[in-house]
């Protein structure tokens, strides 16, 4: 059973870039495309990208200016760099995997079907 | 972007009795080619992270209780679940993977009457 797990600063100063790393378990991440999402305390849910071991990768353009994800194959890891932020950017911040839906030879990337424990971060001076 | 809107906002119902989240789409998320709707549901308990309910607007994920159902197409879109129980509390939200930016509605809070 694949698991996802969260890791990085708890507290992040604002104008600073906040660094987060999802460790996953039980699955390779060379196959899937891996999603960051984040949710504000009390608020809803803000999809930030996806990333992909081939490289293909796609931002929320409300966010793309400031947002870098990159992946560690022989660590079985992916990460997010969000750059400039400020108190709006305080939220918990969820790794999740895109899941797939095979037919015959056809595989359809679909909804993010494994979540991460989510990890808050606060952005305070 | 594609706006989902979820109606209600919060919807308290009795055990036992069926309850009905909506999410209508700005725009319709039907791949016609594929003829696949590009919407899901999620479960959010407090404290918790999301969990998937349905994808392609009415694929139960393995180990969801049959008495929650998913249909709709093109820009409608139910949640159902047929009689309520006290687990199933929880925040529901939609979500559009037809194109991206993928977004979510507002979230449904469903509580106990």
């Amino acid at each position: 059973q694949v698991h996802l797990q969260e890791s990085g600063p708890g507290l992040v100063t604002p104008s600073e870039t906040l660094s987060l790393t999802c460790s996953v378990s039980g699955g390779s991440i060379s196959t899937y495309y891996w999603s960051w999402i984040r949710q504000p305390p009390g608020k809803g849910l803000e999809w930030i990208g996806y990333t992909h071991h081939s490289g293909n990768t796609e931002y929320n353009p409300s966010l793309k200016s400031r947002v870098t994800t990159s992946m560690d194959t022989p660590k079985n890891q992916f990460s997010l760099k969000l750059g400039s932020v400020t108190a709006a950017d305080t939220a918990v911040y969820y790794c999740a995997r895109v899941g797939e839906s095979c037919s015959g030879n056809t595989c359809y990337s679909h909804a993010f079907d494994v979540w991460g424990q989510g990890t808050l971060v606060t952005v305070s001076s | 972007d594609i706006v989902m809107t979820q109606s209600p906002d919060s919807l308290a119902v009795s055990l036992g009795e069926r309850a009905t989240i909506k999410c209508k789409s700005s725009q319709s998320v039907l791949h016609s080619s594929k003829n696949k709707n590009y919407l899901a549901w999620y479960q959010q308990k407090a404290g918790q992270p999301p969990k998937l309910v349905f994808y392609w607007a009415s694929t139960r994920e393995s180990g969801v209780p049959d008495r929650f159902s998913g249909s709709g197409s093109g820009t409608d879109f139910t949640l159902t679940i047929s009689s309520l129980q006290a687990e199933d509390v929880a925040v529901y939200y939609c979500q559009q993977y037809y194109g991206t930016p993928h977004t979510f509605g507002q979230g449904t809070k469903l509580e106990i009457k």
